[in-house]
């Protein structure tokens, strides 16, 4: 069964800084697709980025980006520049090679002070 | 184009009682999923359907069945609710590939007393 972990229950950022959130995950499959939710206090659940894992380029959105390293089984989040609208929970999620199922981690509360 | 719809947007139950939620997609998609969300562990997968008459088990399904009779609906039932299934649960649908985004609804805030 595949797993995913993110080791930061709460991470805290400065307006204009850059941070970084955390997330590994555990699979025996080799085709498979990562993602970055981002929910604020809205419940909305809004996709920030996406990775394939046949993909090696890093995924970039706008002022978001991800560091994939497939042999470590690492896929963090970084954030540039943050906003004051960044503040949220962000969720790393896998998506089994099936396509069945979306498998998240257990959330990082992300905090922006001005 | 209303998306993923979930009615009701919240609810209070006794425990044993029944109830189901529901959950309408207007995109035409093949896979719709419920989830759970309860403080500190993420969302879980409770079921998940990949069309009209085909549902399977995620990993937290006991205590909810499911049926998908259309493609548009896909209503998750509570048999007998209990205080365990006190929780945020949000119904998800996507498309066939699998780079495409899952559609979700805005939540169901239940509440088992």
């Amino acid at each position: 069964a595949q797993t995913v972990t993110q080791s930061q229950p709460e991470m805290s950022v400065q307006e204009a800084e850059t941070v970084t959130l955390s997330c590994t995950y555990d699979t025996s499959e080799s085709d498979y697709y990562l993602f970055w939710y981002k929910q604020p206090p809205s419940r909305q659940m809004i996709l920030v980025i996406r990775q394939e894992a046949y993909k090696q380029q890093n995924a970039t959105e706008n002022r978001f980006s991800v560091n994939f390293q497939k042999a470590a089984k690492s896929f963090s989040l970084k954030i540039s520049d943050s906003q004051l609208g960044d503040a949220a929970m962000y969720f790393c999620a896998y998506l089994n090679q099936a396509g069945t199922a979306l498998i998240f981690g257990k959330g990082t509360t992300l905090s922006v002070s001005s | 184009n209303a998306g993923v719809t979930q009615t009701p947007k919240f609810q209070v139950l006794k425990t044993g009682q029944s109830m189901t939620l529901q959950c309408a997609q207007d995109m035409n998609h093949e896979y719709m999923s419920w989830y759970r969300q309860d403080p500190g562990m993420g969302l879980r997968l409770i079921h998940y359907s990949v069309g009209a008459g085909i549902t399977d088990q995620g990993e937290v399904p006991n205590g909810y069945n499911v049926s998908r009779s259309t493609t548009e609906d896909f209503p998750l039932r509570l048999l007998s609710a209990a205080p365990s299934q006190t929780s945020v649960y949000f119904c998800a649908s996507g498309g066939s590939r699998r780079d495409e985004k899952l559609f979700f609804g805005s939540g169901t805030q239940l509440s088992v007393l």
